[in-house]
């Protein structure tokens, strides 16, 4: 079964610096797909980036970066400049044998609350 | 980018009675429609898993007879509390997929449930 796990329930961070966000993963399927997504206080969640296992290089998204390393079962997720907007719960998630025209559930890890200190 | 509508926002309601759910998906068809429940400071457990025309699939431990799912068309999903009792107050969140889109997942904005 899959699993993933984020090992960091809160996190602070200093307006304008960049922060890591860990996130480990667990699977026998060759073929998933690994998201992030950002939960503000209204609950709302929003995408942030995606990372398939067979993508040969690190997904970027502006300020967002995946930093994947498949040996080790991670995908650490790399926010540069923070800002205060960024405070928020982030949650990595995973999708086994992403079909073209099938949708595999999303399974989430528990979480880490960001906060940005100004 | 697509739009996902889920209604109402926010539910107030007695012990005791049902709470209807709608999840939309405006400007795509969703052939599967994921339900998740959120308690608070928790992270998203999928309820169920239900595809057009089909039965709802439930993960171990949700009471398929207490969540009721219809998934009648590709873009109407919703999801039916019957009989809630307050441990039921949580946040409900839909998240239908839309084919092809295999690196995104779209998600309603939620509904916060509280049963008096």
């Amino acid at each position: 079964a899959q699993k993933i796990t984020q090992t960091q329930p809160g996190m602070f961070v200093q307006e304008k610096e960049a922060v890591t966000l860990d996130c480990t993963y667990d699977t026998s399927d060759p073929s998933y797909g690994l998201f992030w997504y950002k939960q503000p206080s209204s609950g709302e969640m929003i995408f942030l980036i995606y990372q398939g296992s067979y993508d040969q290089q690190n997904a970027t998204e502006g300020r967002y970066s995946l930093n994947f390393q498949k040996a080790r079962k991670s995908a650490n997720l790399v926010i540069s400049a923070s800002q205060l907007g960024d405070s928020a719960m982030y949650f990595c998630a995973m999708r086994e044998a992403p079909l073209y025209n099938q949708g595999g559930k999303l399974i989430f890890g528990q979480g880490t609350e960001l906060s940005v200190k100004p | 980018g697509a739009v996902v509508s889920q209604h109402p926002s926010w539910v107030i309601c007695k012990s005791g009675t049902s709470v209807k759910i709608e999840c939309r998906s405006l400007d795509f068809q969703a052939t599967t429609m994921f339900w998740y429940r959120q308690f608070p400071k928790q992270s998203l457990m999928l309820m169920a898993t239900s595809n057009e025309g089909s039965k709802a699939t439930y993960e171990q431990g949700v009471e398929k007879d207490k969540f009721l799912i219809n998934h009648a068309s590709l873009t109407l999903s919703t999801l039916t509390v019957t009989s809630a009792h307050p441990e039921d107050s949580s946040f409900y969140i839909c998240s239908p997929y839309r084919v092809g889109a295999k690196n995104i997942q779209y998600f309603g904005a939620g509904t916060r449930l509280s049963v008096l």
